[in-house]
């Protein structure tokens, strides 16, 4: 069992459509960010939360923490062929000494031109 | 361009050889990470340097063997691998491994493929 679980997996749209992925847990996080790693490259952070029901907006980019703080989602509007990517949540375990950051399996989108 | 290369970009071994990865950042951060991507599984940590002090060792098999000679360098030492330990080795850093919301730079990887 994956601590962090994402969903969908792979994800194949049109330009222009929205989309919405989804990172899920049973455990807390004291903190949650979001990755993106595009092919041949590392991932790169997008964005960082940490309050219980916090919303971040970043262009077409929307997160959202869940407020128990055991999930988040992420919402692309009028996806475009540069969005393409797999998109990683990680997250720091609520308590004690818990610094590493735990990933997911991601989301891999293709956005069709 | 992250701020953390790596090289090489890609290593092809045998079972029997004994190779190194690289990574150097020049961001000025104190710690630095080794991580394993394979195909279908999440980015698994398999150590971490903070302040040149090695903190965690996900129970990673002996044939690996990190070494940080200081806060800018860090090495992977693979010797006796299996088929199995083919992936994309990725190499990050961060300010500090103890920040709740440290952002973690990564390199661009080494794919690694054993024969």
């Amino acid at each position: 069992t994956q601590l962090l679980e994402q969903s969908p997996q792979f994800l194949s749209i049109q330009e222009g459509e929205n989309l919405t992925v989804y990172c899920n847990s049973s455990s807390v996080f004291s903190s949650l960010q979001w990755y993106r790693q595009e092919p041949g490259e590392g991932p790169v952070l997008l964005v960082t939360v940490v309050t219980g029901g916090e919303v971040k907006k970043l262009k077409r980019l929307t997160f959202q923490f869940g407020d128990a703080r055991k999930d988040s989602s992420l919402h692309i509007t009028a996806a475009q062929p540069g969005d393409t990517g797999l998109y990683l949540c990680a997250g720091r375990l609520s308590g004690a000494g818990s610094y590493q950051l735990t990933f997911g399996k991601g989301t891999k989108l293709s956005v069709i031109p | 361009e992250t701020g953390v290369t790596q090289t090489p970009r890609h290593l092809v071994m045998g079972m029997t050889n004994k190779k190194s990865l690289k990574c150097e950042q020049h961001l000025g951060h104190n710690a630095m990470y080794w991580y394993k991507q394979s195909a279908k599984k999440p980015l698994e940590l398999m150590f971490v340097y903070n302040f040149k002090e090695q903190t965690e060792n996900n129970s990673v098999p002996s044939r690996f063997s990190p070494e940080c000679p200081n806060s800018s360098h860090l090495f992977l030492h693979l010797h006796t691998l299996q088929p199995e330990d083919s992936a994309l080795y990725l190499c990050a850093s961060s300010q500090d491994f103890t920040e709740n919301t440290g952002e973690l730079f990564f390199g661009e990887g080494s794919r690694l493929t054993v024969l």
